[in-house]
């Protein structure tokens, strides 16, 4: 977990609620990930993005929007959480040969 | 059907004992294999890393065989430790023509036990 960290590390809310993981590093790495992990399957990509102001889409991508104004912060954002959003999210620093995960945000959506 | 599966799902052994994780992939084309250990509550670390020259990588206690040809790796644990219980992610990056992706086994549960 050395040098990037994700805030909050547990979070509950309810159906309809927007919410927000952000994922920090301090190793000025220009890529970063999100993913979700659920019982079942394995860790599926949210969203990367390969420098400032610059996103695209992984594989489950619809629900969830990201934003990346700064080299260390990485936001990933429910606009409006559903029950099937209920996960453990990490969020990932590094090239993709060499991925430095987070410890990971478990959100429960009721 | 997933493209890496991982066998067993789950594994309880005594500590001190070896054990031996597998990984089947059909992703091709294949660019790298890696390990992964993931401890309850934490994100996952890497073990090992292996491209499709390489045939044994060792890092402590655990060494990972890849048989590019049979697409099969395998992650031996010698001497287990308590600290080994984890769940053990294998994961191979597919090579495409647009980039590499990445694609993640949903592990092998280990719990070592006295």
């Amino acid at each position: 977990d050395a040098g990037i960290t994700q805030s909050p590390r547990h979070k509950v809310t309810e159906t309809g609620t927007p919410v927000t993981l952000r994922c920090h590093q301090t190793e000025n790495h220009r890529y970063m990930y999100w993913y979700r992990q659920d019982p079942g399957h394995g860790l599926r990509l949210i969203h990367y993005s390969y420098g400032v102001k610059d996103t695209d889409k992984g594989e489950v991508s619809d629900g969830y929007s990201v934003s990346r104004s700064k080299t260390e912060d990485f936001l990933l954002t429910l606009e409006s959480a559903t029950s099937s959003q209920t996960s453990v999210y990490f969020c990932a620093m590094g090239q993709l040969n060499e991925q430095f995960f987070g410890p990971g945000t478990r959100l429960t959506v009721l | 059907k997933n493209q890496v599966e991982q066998s067993p799902q789950s594994l309880i052994i005594l500590e001190g004992k070896n054990c031996t994780l597998q990984c089947n992939y059909t992703v091709s084309p294949f660019s790298n294999l890696r390990w992964y250990k993931q401890d309850t509550g934490r994100g996952p670390v890497s073990l090992t890393i292996m491209t499709f020259s390489e045939n044994t990588k060792s890092n402590g206690r655990y060494t990972a065989t890849l048989d590019a040809d049979t697409k099969q790796s395998s992650l031996h644990i010698t001497a287990s430790q308590l600290s080994d219980s984890a769940s053990y992610i294998c994961v191979v990056t597919l090579n495409t023509g647009g980039g590499n992706k990445l694609t993640f086994g949903t592990g092998t549960q280990l719990k070592v036990e006295l």
